[in-house]
């Protein structure tokens, strides 16, 4: 079992939509959690940073941590075109801080 | 502007020939690492750097090299390059213990 797990998708939404993207996880050590966002041809940027569980909201972001269900979210409100991109989790161990990157998930918003 | 910068962009070459790509930070960062992403299996580290003249091996080193003789360079070099080694690859840089990675855009490389 890959230490991130996360569904490729694609996931298609229409414009204003409500999207979740998720990731599950296997080392209970992991204690930071990211989501990055990458278009087309460019390098991944980071959305998102929490080291606890529970909720974290920026702008039409949350991101939302269960550590005992090893269990990550990304909630984006208010989908619109210019959100379609790959978006990847990832999860870093405490001391290392040395991430481990889903594999990502292709998000397409359609008008 | 802060950033990472890599060269070239895209970059095609023949089995064997030994090439470079060059990375560079302006940040100040600490930390960087080289990474591939391939379809279907994400990123992966190749190397990273905890400072100046420190390296170790990421999750996939076989046929790559690294140094880091100073701060802001971190250039990955491939002596003897395959085909296996066709992807896009990035650097990205980060403070030690801080909160994620900058990225720069990526070089797309192709072994023929």
């Amino acid at each position: 079992q890959k230490e991130v797990e996360q569904d490729p998708g694609p996931l298609s939404v229409p414009e204003g939509a409500i999207v979740s993207l998720n990731c599950t996880y296997s080392n209970s050590a992991f204690q930071y959690f990211m989501w990055y966002r990458q278009y087309s041809r460019k390098g991944p940027e980071l959305l998102m940073y929490t080291y606890s569980s529970g909720n974290k909201e920026d702008g039409r972001f949350t991101a939302q941590v269960d550590k005992s269900s090893k269990y990550i979210s990304l909630f984006i409100r208010d989908s619109q075109p210019s959100d379609s991109a790959t978006y990847l989790c990832a999860i870093a161990s405490g001391g290392s801080y040395i991430p481990t990157f889903g594999r990502g998930t292709s998000l397409i918003v359609h008008p | 502007e802060a950033q990472v910068t890599q060269n070239p962009r895209y970059l095609i070459t023949v089995t064997g020939k030994k090439l470079t790509v060059t990375c560079s930070q302006n940040m100040n960062h600490e930390y960087m690492s080289w990474y591939r992403q391939d379809p279907g299996l994400g990123l992966r580290q190749i190397y990273y750097s905890m400072n100046v003249e420190v390296t170790d091996k990421g999750d996939v080193p076989e046929g790559y090299k690294v140094s880091r003789k100073e701060k802001r360079n971190f250039p990955l070099i491939l002596e003897s390059p395959s085909p296996n080694q066709t992807s896009l690859y990035f650097c990205a840089s980060r403070v030690t213990g801080g909160n994620g990675y900058t990225f720069g855009s990526g070089t797309r490389l192709t072994v023929v």
